[in-house]
């Protein structure tokens, strides 16, 4: 099992660029989660899917932030236009059950994101 | 809503000594409880989890942590630190839908 693959790993960017992270959860999962790291805030749900549908997206931070799930083995986390704030690193994580008992999340090894 | 605090952003131990990171938790239903370990510069992956069978919960490394009702708590404890235990730990709750909750983290140092 090759775990939830993300990409690219890091990414540097001037303001003003469009910046999108891709992410491949594990197959047979049908939950994605797309998380943001900074030291002053800590981890924060951004978004998560369900079957390829949105469930909550309460955490995106504003319009420049969108994602989509096209299928069930891809998403993709976009920032349009970015800013420095931007800064952090991204992960994203699958699950493979939907409010049940095991509702463990598996972590990707996440993109650091340098807006300059 | 579900909340967690992490008591200590830093915590220092000695190489064999205790182990003991501090969670409580705030919860409207009856939850779910999540250990987390973040090695540098990789993604997190799950200690340990409570889901309302037994309070003591044992996991992967020697951790364990006991959810106590009364105290709203979750602590995670290992009894003999070893080197490779220094990382980010998270402690996470849910309200059992499929949202996690993170606490802000607590940094674990092993010292010589």
């Amino acid at each position: 099992d090759a775990g939830v693959i993300q990409s690219p790993r890091h990414e540097v960017t001037e303001m003003g660029q469009e910046v999108t992270l891709r992410c491949k959860p594990i197959s047979g999962h049908n939950s994605l989660f797309w998380y943001r790291q900074t030291m002053m805030r800590g981890l924060e749900l951004l978004i998560y899917f369900n079957n390829n549908v949105p469930i909550d997206d309460s955490g995106m931070p504003e319009d420049r932030f969108s994602a989509k799930m096209p299928n069930a083995s891809f998403s993709t986390l976009k920032i349009q236009p970015s800013e420095p704030r931007d800064s952090a690193v991204y992960f994203c994580a699958s699950s493979p059950r939907w409010a049940g008992d095991n509702n463990e999340q598996f972590f990707g090894p996440g993109t650091r994101l340098t807006v300059l | 809503a579900q909340s967690v605090t992490q008591l200590g952003s830093h915590v220092s131990v000695s190489e064999g000594a205790l182990v003991l990171l501090r969670c409580n938790y705030s919860s409207s239903v009856p939850p779910y409880l999540f250990w987390y370990v973040q090695y540098p510069n990789q993604g997190l992956q799950l200690l340990l989890k409570y889901t309302s069978a037994a309070t003591l919960v044992k996991g992967i490394n020697g951790f364990e942590a006991e959810f106590k009702k009364s105290e709203t708590s979750f602590h995670l404890t290992k009894p003999s630190a070893h080197m490779s235990d220094a990382a980010e730990y998270f402690c996470a709750v849910s309200d059992r839908s499929e949202k996690l909750v993170f606490g802000k983290g607590t940094k674990l140092t092993v010292n010589p």
